[in-house]
């Protein structure tokens, strides 16, 4: 079975400053994909940033990079400069076939 | 464009109530999704459709009756429902089945059921 864990409930970070969201997963599948998503209080969930299990670089999308490290099964979310609209729940995702399994969240708070 | 719709964005009914939830992309996507997401909780995967057909049921009651019209809309028809149904719905479609697609939500569905 798949688990996707975030321990960070809550986080505050400065505006402008970079800030690191965590994501570990277990899984016996040597094939998967890794998804971030950000979830504003309107509620719709927004694609970020995606990894395959097979990529050799870490992936990244303008001011979100994703820190992949296999063997620690970590797939950490950097964000870069924070804005005050980084402010929502971001969600890690692990893919197996059609079905995506989320992580518990993290409430990022970006602070003036 | 990325962009997945849905109607209504709010919806309250009651527990004798039917009502449907409607979802559409235009991007071309082959594959559908409903996830209910609670307050505070990640969403949870409900239906899947592939290429039109129903491929995964998370043993979903009855009571949500999903429908794939065409390759673009996909519905959730509601019927006797319970308050605990009181959830955020989200629709999401993807290029094609596959563990390696990216899938796009659509703004969901506040459902309060009375």
């Amino acid at each position: 079975a798949q688990k996707i864990t975030q321990t960070q409930p809550g986080m505050f970070v400065q505006e402008k400053e970079a800030v690191t969201l965590d994501c570990t997963y277990d899984t016996s599948d040597p094939s998967y994909g890794l998804f971030w998503y950000k979830q504003p209080s309107s509620g719709e969930m927004i694609f970020l940033i995606y990894q395959g299990s097979y990529d050799q670089q870490n992936a990244t999308e303008g001011r979100y990079s994703l820190n992949f490290q296999k063997a620690r099964k970590s797939a950490n979310l950097v964000i870069s400069a924070s804005q005050l609209g980084d402010s929502a729940m971001y969600f890690c995702a692990m893919s197996r076939g059609n079905m995506l399994t989320f992580g518990g969240g993290t409430r990022l708070m970006v602070k003036p | 464009d990325t962009e997945v719709t849905q109607t209504p964005k709010h919806l309250v009914m009651g527990m004798t109530n039917k009502k449907s939830l409607k979802c559409e992309q235009h991007m071309g996507h082959r594959a559908m999704y409903w996830y209910k997401q609670k307050a505070k909780k990640p969403p949870e995967l409900m239906f899947v459709y592939s290429y039109e057909k129903l491929s995964i049921n998370e043993s979903v009651p009855s009571r949500f009756s999903p429908e794939c019209p065409n390759s673009s809309l996909l519905n959730l028809h509601l019927h006797a429902l319970q308050p605990e149904d009181s959830a955020l719905y989200l629709c999401a479609s993807s290029q094609a089945p596959g563990q390696q697609e990216t899938q796009y939500f659509g703004p969901g569905t506040r459902l309060l059921v009375l």
